[in-house]
């Protein structure tokens, strides 16, 4: 079974702190990829990364960094988190480019909470 | 104009009831359709995927593409209280890095 593990479920912090979440495959697929999930507006990019040390913006980057020093590991930074930045965050993975279904398999979500 | 449009619900429907879950789009390049679906405090679950046009059926359940019509949808037959969940449309282009795009969700309650 696919597992992608999110260290945090619930999470609940002040304006201004800076926020990790991170997410841990054991797959060892190359890319991996941060969602966000807002009600009617369903999941939306923030970054992805298709291989250590590389990424690429998603559609909605502003506000966020993300972190890949090992394969296994993509790490989600708001540098000073915001009220508009409560959502869930999914992280998910895939392997390979192209040619395949793009399936993705998620985590369990973490939900933020900025107060 | 959102590039992919699903209907939000919630759809509330009797146990053994057809449920009919629909998406349109507008880039007419996407080749790769998908539906997730997602419980309640869950990561969303792929369920049905087809290539390009056409019908694919996996037990109760029917993905249908028609690509002239820009237009997806998933048939859920003899619904069961378990298929109470979001269902998410999702498509992408052929190649490139598995960039989905998609739908907001449709929320589904199948009450016994």
């Amino acid at each position: 079974d696919v597992k992608v593990t999110q260290s945090s479920r619930y999470l609940v912090k002040r304006t201004g702190e800076k926020v990790f979440l991170e997410c841990v495959q054991d797959m060892d697929h190359e890319n991996m990829f941060w969602y966000r999930q807002d009600p009617g507006l369903g999941l939306r990019l923030i970054y992805f990364s298709y291989d250590v040390k590389m990424k690429e913006k998603g559609d909605i980057p502003e506000g966020y960094s993300v972190s890949r020093e090992k394969k296994e590991r993509f790490s989600l930074i708001l540098e000073s988190a915001s009220t508009n930045q409560t959502s869930m965050y999914l992280c998910a993975i895939t392997g390979g480019r192209g040619g395949s279904t793009g399936e993705l398999f998620f985590g369990e979500g973490s939900r933020l909470t900025v107060l | 104009q959102k590039e992919v449009e699903q209907d939000p619900g919630p759809l509330s429907v009797p146990e053994g009831a057809i449920v009919s879950l629909n998406c349109t789009y507008s880039n007419s390049a996407f080749q790769y359709f998908m539906w997730y679906r997602q419980y309640s405090r869950k990561g969303p679950e792929l369920l049905m995927y087809t290539y390009s046009s056409g019908n694919k059926e996996d037990g109760r359940f029917t993905a249908q593409v028609d690509k002239s019509s820009k237009y997806i949808s998933l048939f859920i037959r003899d619904s069961q209280p378990s298929d109470s969940a979001t269902y998410l449309c999702a498509m992408r282009l052929s190649g490139g890095y598995n960039k989905l795009i998609f739908g907001a969700g449709t929320r589904l309650a199948v009450h016994p």
